[in-house]
């Protein structure tokens, strides 16, 4: 199965501030996804991030507050853009390939003072 | 539209007892169905699919899974409970088993196990 890492793990960060996190998997992977979490909650996809072209989003999120990147197959970044403490989350990514089930990294923990 | 309920928010059980969590789903075509643990400060992992063939699935760390298609439930099971098993349960399913098909989380059931 893929190993994905997440970086950072966690961040503190300042209002109207903007943060990018960067997930790598150790292998080829068709999907790579962006989710949100609340602690102790379930999550919500934010987005899918498409190689090669612009990331599909969900309902209730657009990609001027949330560009993805993803410039190959290993590799996707999100950015929380001017950020307000409702940002407050877990962001997670994960990978799939077909016939396969998706992985997940290990989240960042983002806190917005 | 596809949807997932785990109608317990938590589940308690005395370690070496057997553990039931709950799982009914939603989806228009062929469910594929998952269950995924997650412990504090990680992000989720796989313990089991149900993609076909035999109803009963076995996973990582003695789980298992019953797919039950005339009450579309996938309850997660196992024999004797483990004070490690204590986590955040979470059953997903996605229509169809295309990679890029949307996977939908039901809301999460907290196991605890108790010594």
């Amino acid at each position: 199965s893929a190993v994905i890492s997440q970086k950072p793990s966690r961040d503190i960060c300042q209002r109207g501030t903007s943060l990018t996190i960067q997930c790598q998997v150790d292998s080829q992977v068709t999907m790579m996804f962006w989710y949100r979490q609340q602690p102790g909650q379930s999550l919500t996809l934010i987005a899918t991030a498409n190689q090669g072209s612009e990331a599909t989003y969900e309902s209730g999120f657009v990609i001027d507050k949330f560009p993805i990147s993803r410039p190959n197959l290993t590799f996707s970044t999100l950015t929380v853009s001017n950020m307000s403490p409702e940002d407050s989350s877990i962001y997670l990514c994960s990978a799939g390939t077909q016939g396969q089930p998706q992985h997940f990294g290990d989240g960042t923990r983002l806190s917005i003072l | 539209a596809q949807s997932v309920a785990q109608p317990e928010d938590q589940v308690n059980v005395a370690e070496g007892n057997p553990l039931t969590v709950k799982c009914t789903y939603s989806v228009s075509g062929n469910p594929y169905l998952f269950w995924y643990v997650q412990y504090p400060n990680r992000g989720l992992q796989f313990l089991l699919k149900y993609i076909t063939g035999d109803n009963l699935v076995k996973g990582s760390y003695g789980f298992e899974a019953e797919f039950n298609k005339s009450q579309t439930s996938f309850h997660l099971k196992k024999p004797s409970a483990l004070v490690s098993d204590s986590a955040l349960y979470f059953c997903a399913v996605r229509e169809g088993n295309n990679a890029g098909n949307m996977l939908t989380f039901g809301g999460g059931t907290r196991l605890m196990v108790k010594p």
